[in-house]
């Protein structure tokens, strides 16, 4: 069984338009987020969010909304997409252990061509 | 700011070699530590966890944390070409978001 799951695997679309990536985790986490992946291979955070609280990271352009219609999904918005947001969008999740473990487990990523 | 400092290189080793990693980060007060294996294309696995100094040995890999020097390394023996990837060190910086360096490539050579 897939742990973390996201779809789509690819997504070309045109400037302007407007998508959202679906994720899924079935290992009972607590916590999810979202993570850019640019050209040059940099992994950043986005989002980090669970039941309580969303840390938006102030760097992240407000085109950009997560939403979570239960603590196994975390879908990622885009409006009006530019051409510069173009990479390889992960999900991830972990569990929230105060003091314990915070290991995060990743998705298989979205390529997000935009053109 | 939080930063964590890689080596991008590649990094060359031949096969049966031990493959020595490193990785510096800035924020003082990070608790948590990992090593992630990235193949082309694919997503980062997480290969190894540490929170104490000293180090921690998995089969062939070992993490090695020095809080007081800010260090964190991965060393891989008996390097097998199957062990070529980008290595990605992650920091946890608060509010369990993790900061990650920018990754060290490993080339194993036959």
């Amino acid at each position: 069984d897939t742990a973390v799951s996201q779809t789509p695997k690819y997504l070309v679309t045109q400037m302007g338009n407007d998508k959202s990536i679906k994720c899924e985790q079935n290992l009972g986490h607590d916590t999810m987020y979202w993570y850019k992946q640019d050209s040059k291979k940099f992994l950043k955070i986005m989002f980090s969010y669970n039941n309580k609280e969303l840390i938006i990271n102030e760097t992240v352009p407000n085109r950009f909304s997560p939403k979570s219609p239960d603590k196994a999904h975390l879908n990622l918005h885009i409006n009006s997409l530019e051409l510069g947001d173009s990479a390889v969008y992960f999900c991830a999740s972990s569990p929230i252990l105060e003091g314990g473990p915070d290991e995060q487990y990743f998705g298989p990523g979205t390529r997000l061509t935009v053109t | 700011q939080k930063e964590v400092e890689q080596n991008s290189g590649p990094l060359s080793v031949p096969e049966g070699a031990i493959a020595s990693l490193n990785c510096t980060y800035s924020d003082r007060g990070s608790q948590s530590f990992f090593w992630y294996r990235q193949y082309s294309g694919k997503s980062p696995e997480l290969i190894m966890s540490i929170y104490s100094n000293g180090d921690k040995e998995d089969g062939r890999f070992t993490a090695q944390l020095n809080k007081a020097s800010q260090y964190v390394s991965l060393l891989i023996r008996d390097s097998q070409p199957s062990d070529s990837a980008t290595y990605l060190c992650a920091v946890n910086s608060g509010y369990s978001t993790l900061t990650f360096g920018k990754g060290t490539m490993l080339l194993v050579s036959p």
